[in-house]
């Protein structure tokens, strides 16, 4: 069985400061974890994956997240936010073979000029 | 290259009526998904597909059907639409391991009065 939570449904921040978005899983088997994110009006798109290679995960648009197996832990984090990285955050979790994730159930990032 | 493309982009139906919802994918992926998105409830398994002339159940089924004659086509149908099925409905595909990400496609808003 596997799960996801996503701590706090909204996260605020000032633009330019630390974004941390949280995500803690559960996996009975090495897991395979995702964040995505969606713009409003879109569908999710892939910010980054861990797929057991480097535990620290660069993705796009200076995102990048790190897998601590101790914590159960893949929180998501960006140095200094941008006004444009105002979205919805999904963490996903895949594991035991199968093609079919368990996403959490989301956060909202606001930007504040 | 159009990845994953949806039709109709919105769609306001009356109670009762019956609905298909389009999805069609050009990067031969065997995985496909649909998804309901709700304020609060993040994203839902509707159904999904491993392969062509296969199809399961997901999270929340009930009162939806889908087909998967080809690899490409993943349409999802409502038989008698309810309001509780107002949503905005997002397809999706993978590879199909559990190590791909999902492509999603830019999703329908189906408003049921």
């Amino acid at each position: 069985a596997q799960s996801v939570t996503q701590l706090g449904s909204h996260v605020s921040v000032s633009e330019g400061a630390l974004v941390l978005l949280r995500c803690n899983y559960s996996s009975s088997v090495p897991p395979y974890l995702f964040w995505y994110v969606q713009y409003p009006n879109q569908g999710l798109q892939l910010l980054l994956k861990y797929t057991s290679a480097a535990t620290l995960v660069k993705g796009i648009n200076g995102f990048e997240a790190e897998f601590k197996k101790s914590e159960t832990s893949f929180h998501l984090t960006k140095p200094s936010a941008h006004m444009s990285d105002a979205a919805e955050y999904f963490c996903a979790v895949s594991s035991g073979g199968s093609y079919i994730p368990t996403f959490g159930r989301g956060t909202s990032l606001i930007v504040h000029p | 290259i159009a990845g994953i493309t949806q039709a109709p982009t919105s769609q306001i139906l009356a109670a009762g009526r019956r609905m298909t919802l389009r999805c069609t994918q050009d990067m031969r992926h065997n995985a496909m998904y649909w998804y309901r998105q709700d304020l609060g409830l993040g994203l839902r398994l509707i159904h999904y597909s491993n392969t062509a002339g296969t199809t399961g159940k997901g999270e929340v089924p009930d009162g939806y059907s889908v087909s998967r004659a080809n690899t490409d086509d993943f349409p999802l149908t409502l038989a008698s639409a309810v309001p509780s099925q107002t949503s905005v409905y997002f397809c999706a595909s993978s590879p199909g391991s559990s190590y791909n990400e999902q492509f999603f496609g830019p999703g329908t808003r189906l408003t049921v009065l």
